[in-house]
């Protein structure tokens, strides 16, 4: 069965700065990947998805995904960080004839 | 296009109790899950339906938890008994097609339920 790992459980950087959220799964076969995002008493939104093709996937709010597939990773990108971006990240693996897994989250802080 | 309605938003319990959550997906959509969120950890699927027919529910516990999706639109899960165990946030998706694994899953605000 597909798993999902996130390292991070808590990350904080300055508003404006570079962000990058790490990932990584385990799937034997061609994994459909996806990154969601959490804000306080919302429910989950997804961000992006990958399932073939250009392994660098665009995403809203002007996130960004790379999937590599030598390294089992997807990590989330976003240049400049905004305030608004505080919440909660996840990461998710799916397949086909298996339901969605997700990672354990990342917690984004954002500081002024 | 209305979300994914859930309600209510906040219940508290007892242990031993029951506790009923009721979910309204997106018009159209054939397919809704329930997910059940620890605090500290991410979703985890309990039961998949597709339109009133269930599909996967290999990680609902079966002696306390039923969930039904009467004429394949609105779904409510319960909990009877509740254990301490239970504490945790009950979210509710929807998606359009079955079985496409590449569909995109809206989800509702979830349920808050804390068991004492």
């Amino acid at each position: 069965a597909q798993s999902v790992t996130q390292p991070d459980i808590h990350i904080t950087v300055s508003e404006g700065a570079s962000l990058e959220l790490r990932c990584n799964y385990s799937y034997g076969a061609t994994p459909y990947l996806f990154w969601y995002v959490q804000s306080p008493g919302q429910g989950l939104q997804l961000l992006l998805k990958y399932f073939s093709g250009d392994t660098l996937v665009q995403g809203i709010k002007g996130f960004e995904a790379e999937f590599k597939r030598s390294q089992s990773s997807f990590n989330l990108r976003k240049p400049s960080v905004h305030w608004s971006d505080a919440a909660e990240y996840f990461c998710a693996v799916g397949a086909i004839g298996n339901d969605m897994r997700f990672g354990a989250g990342t917690r984004l802080t954002v500081k002024p | 296009e209305a979300g994914v309605a859930q309600s209510p938003r906040y219940k508290i319990i007892e242990k031993r109790q029951s506790v009923a959550f009721w979910c309204n997906p997106i018009s159209g959509h054939a397919t809704l899950y329930w997910y059940q969120q620890i605090l500290g950890q991410g979703p985890k699927l309990l039961i998949q339906f597709q339109n009133n027919g269930v599909v996967d529910d290999s990680q609902l516990p079966k002696d306390r938890f039923s969930a039904e999706r009467l004429k394949g639109v609105d779904s409510t899960l319960k909990i009877q008994p509740a254990k301490l165990e239970d504490s945790a946030v009950y979210l509710c998706a929807s998606s359009e097609a079955w079985g496409v694994v590449t569909d995109t899953q809206y989800f509702g605000p979830g349920t808050r339920l804390t068991v004492l």
